[in-house]
C-alpha cells in the first residue's frame, strides 16, 4: 500500500488527453512539492515534472502537471504511442521524514 | 554531462551483506544530495534513503523497512556513493538505482544510474 495513491492503470488513443491523478495527505503532497516520472519497462525512471508543475529541458510541453490541496495530476495532451509506459508521483513525507512514490500508474496507448 | 553508474549487485544469502556503488562523473558528488531507490520485480519504486551535500552536513536518512540495517557513505575524493545493505532480507530481492537529489527534502531525482540488481535468495 502507497503512501501516495495513484490508478494503476490508464488508457488513451493516439491524440487524445489523458490524466493521472495522485492523492496524498497534507504531510506530503499538501505541504510539500511533487515530482513526476515517467518509466519505461526495463529502464531508469526519468524525470517529467519538477517542483508540482515544472518541465526539465527536453521534456515535451503536451506534459503538463498541476497541484491543488493533498492532490496532484499529471496530464498528457496529444498522446503518441512513445508515451505507453509507467509513471509515479513522489513527494517528501515529512511524517515519515522520508520520500514517498505513488504506487504507478500503468498507461496504455490504444 | 552528468552520469551514474551503479555496480556491486549479485546473489547474496538473507543475512548476509553486500555493499553497491555509485560512480558519478560530471559532477562533484559532495555538492549534491544522492539518493538509493529500489523497485522489486514487477513492483513499483521504492525510497530506500538518501545522504545530503556536505552544504547540508552529509546527513542521512533511511526508509523505515532498511533503518538499521543500511547504510549510506560518500567518498568525495573518488567520486563514489556506496550502499553498504546488511542483515539482507528476501524482500530487498530489487533493482538499486542512484540518483541525484536536488532537494535536500524532497524527491527531485534528476539523474539516474542504469540501476544494478541484487538478489536475495538461499
Amino acid at each position: 500500500q502507497s503512501v501516495l495513491t495513484q490508478p494503476p492503470s490508464e488508457s488513451g488513443t493516439p491524440g487524445q488527453r489523458v490524466t493521472i491523478p495522485c492523492s496524498g495527505s497534507t504531510s506530503n503532497v499538501g505541504g510539500f512539492y511533487v515530482y513526476w516520472f515517467q518509466q519505461v519497462p526495463g529502464k531508469a525512471p526519468k524525470l517529467l515534472i519538477q517542483t508540482n508543475n515544472q518541465r526539465p529541458s527536453g521534456v515535451p510541453h503536451r506534459f503538463s502537471a498541476s497541484k491543488s490541496g493533498t492532490s496532484a495530476s499529471l496530464a498528457i495532451s496529444g498522446l503518441q504511442s512513445e508515451d505507453e509506459a509507467d509513471y509515479y508521483c513522489a513527494a517528501w513525507d515529512d511524517s515519515l521524514r522520508g520520500v514517498v512514490f505513488g504506487g504507478g500508474t500503468r498507461l496504455t496507448v490504444l | 554531462e552528468v552520469r551514474l553508474v551503479e555496480s556491486g549487485g549479485g546473489l547474496a544469502q538473507p543475512g548476509r551483506s553486500l555493499r553497491l556503488a555509485c560512480k558519478a562523473s560530471g559532477i562533484n558528488l559532495g555538492d549534491y544530495s544522492l539518493s538509493w531507490v529500489r523497485q522489486a520485480p514487477g513492483k513499483g519504486l521504492e525510497w530506500v534513503g538518501f545522504l545530503r551535500s556536505n552544504a547540508y552536513g552529509g546527513t542521512t536518512e533511511y526508509a523505515a523497512s532498511v533503518k538499521g540495517r543500511f547504510t549510506i557513505s560518500r567518498d568525495d575524493s573518488n567520486g563514489i556513493a556506496y550502499l553498504q545493505m546488511n542483515s539482507l532480507k528476501i524482500a530487498d530481492t530489487a533493482v538499486y538505482f542512484c540518483s541525484r537529489n536536488l532537494a535536500s527534502y524532497g524527491a527531485w531525482f534528476d539523474v539516474w544510474g542504469q540501476g544494478t540488481l541484487v538478489t536475495v535468495s538461499s
